[in-house]
């Protein structure tokens, strides 16, 4: 059956980076898109980006670019996310969700990661 | 950027009854990428709606989706005791993809 397992909680200070995993079994990896979206306390949902599994190919939002890298290894059936720079904005559950390319959708997600950011 | 605008923020019902939320877009989109999901807490989201009318695999057909252009609807004809839950719609465009800001439907 489908399993989409993230890494676990972290605490970071404001300026460090953080990097989270995803890893993904019991479908072919390189048939979806992974995107991530994060949700910070009490809030709404957040599209942060997506990285192709089978070319690493990235598409970041607007907001998030300069400070996030997404990335994959095939090997492992993993995609990470790394976001630099960290400031207190930035705790949130960070679920990793895939797409069936075309779908614009996302039919399964992680479980999700919380990231605290705090001196 | 697309903005969604969901109401209401906050619906109160009790099992058995009727509910509708609402999806409202600042500008037309298509149908093919409206999206529903519910959430409850300490889970992630679990898709429910996509194109804006199509029931996700296992989906009660009590929920059902219904709009175009930029209105857009989720109703659930009779409601469950697990379907009290946060409820948010998705859109796709060009600048990525864009929640609203989510329903909470409570007893």
């Amino acid at each position: 059956q489908v399993q989409v397992v993230q890494s676990g909680a972290e605490v970071k200070k404001p300026g460090a980076s953080v990097k989270v995993s995803c890893k993904a079994s019991g479908y072919t990896f390189t048939a979806y898109y992974m995107h991530w979206v994060r949700q910070a306390p009490g809030q709404g949902l957040e599209w942060m980006g997506m990285v192709n599994p089978t070319d690493g190919n990235t598409n970041y939002a607007q907001k998030f670019q300069g400070r996030v890298t997404m990335t994959r290894d095939t090997s492992t059936n993993t995609v990470y996310i790394e976001l630099s720079i960290l400031r207190s904005e930035d705790t949130a559950v960070y679920y990793c969700a895939r797409e069936l390319p075309g779908q614009t959708y996302f039919d399964f997600w992680g479980q999700g990661t919380l990231v605290t950011v705090s001196s | 950027e697309i903005v969604l605008t969901q109401s209401p923020g906050t619906l109160s019902l009790s099992p058995g009854e009727r509910a509708t939320l609402s999806c409202r877009a600042s500008q037309s989109v298509s149908s093919k990428s409206l999206v529903w999901y519910q959430q409850k807490p300490g889970q992630a989201p679990r898709l429910l709606i996509f194109g804006a009318s199509s029931r996700a695999t296992g989906v009660p057909d009590r929920f059902s989706g219904s709009g175009s252009g930029t209105d857009f609807t989720l109703t659930i004809s009779r409601l469950e005791p697990e379907d009290f839950a946060v409820y948010y719609c998705q859109q796709y465009g060009s600048s990525g993809y864009t929640f609203g800001q989510g329903t909470k439907l409570e007893i």
